[in-house]
């Protein structure tokens, strides 16, 4: 296992369309999270899930989000009819519970045009 | 949970001098984590202060936690251009949240 994974690394879509990004965390965490973070700005809270229950929702994450974590491994997160607004860098991080350290992968890029 | 606050927003030093950041946070905690981040890339931890700690050292890092205060500090020491990035702190409850962070300009 090498890290926490997601896909893609880089998204360009057209304004209206929709997108969905995948995290694999590191196998053994049961906890994940998902960040958004536009330029020279911190990492913004969006969601995290433990195992398959999604525990809490940002109300940065409007009706037009959505993450799922099924099975308590992978998770998607997708953005319905996209806006120039949701251009920036799409976080997944996991850690296992009872363990702050969290593990963040490399992030999706997506830019909005 | 709630974020930590960094401060500076942005520091800038030359290669070799020391560089401290500073967070603050509102409620009480656990332990407090540091992370860094290289632009473009993802976030990595780099150490975690207990509550009932006051210091703790990894190599050139130093990070320094007041509970009476509810702030801790950062301090890199001898940095190198490598240690340009962004730092964060964060004070995981349930969920982890971050502050804007802190933008390290190290120059060559």
């Amino acid at each position: 296992d090498t890290g926490v994974s997601q896909d893609p690394r880089h998204k360009i879509t057209k304004r209206g369309q929709n997108v969905t990004f995948r995290c694999d965390p590191i196998s053994e965490h049961n906890r994940l999270y998902w960040y958004r973070q536009t330029l020279g700005q911190g990492p913004e809270f969006l969601t995290y899930f433990q195992n398959e229950a999604q525990l809490e929702k940002s109300r940065l994450l409007s009706d037009r989000f959505s993450a799922e974590r099924p099975k308590g491994s992978f998770s998607t997160l997708e953005i319905q009819r996209t806006e120039q607004g949701d251009s920036a860098m799409y976080l997944c991080a996991s850690s296992e519970s009872g363990r702050p350290q969290a593990f963040f992968g490399q992030g999706t890029r997506l830019t909005v045009v | 949970s709630q974020q930590g606050e960094e401060d500076p927003q942005a520091l800038s030093i030359q290669e070799g001098e020391n560089a401290t950041m500073n967070c603050s946070y509102k409620t009480s905690i656990n332990n407090l984590q540091w992370y860094r981040q290289n632009s473009g890339r993802g976030l990595v931890h780099l150490i975690l202060i207990r509550s009932n700690e006051r210091e703790k050292h990894s190599g050139r890092l130093r990070v320094t936690l007041d509970t009476s205060k509810k702030s801790s500090s950062l301090l890199i020491t001898a940095s190198r251009a490598a240690d340009t990035a962004s730092y964060f702190c964060a004070t995981p409850g349930d969920d982890m949240r971050f502050g804007a962070g802190t933008r390290l300009t190290v120059k060559p």
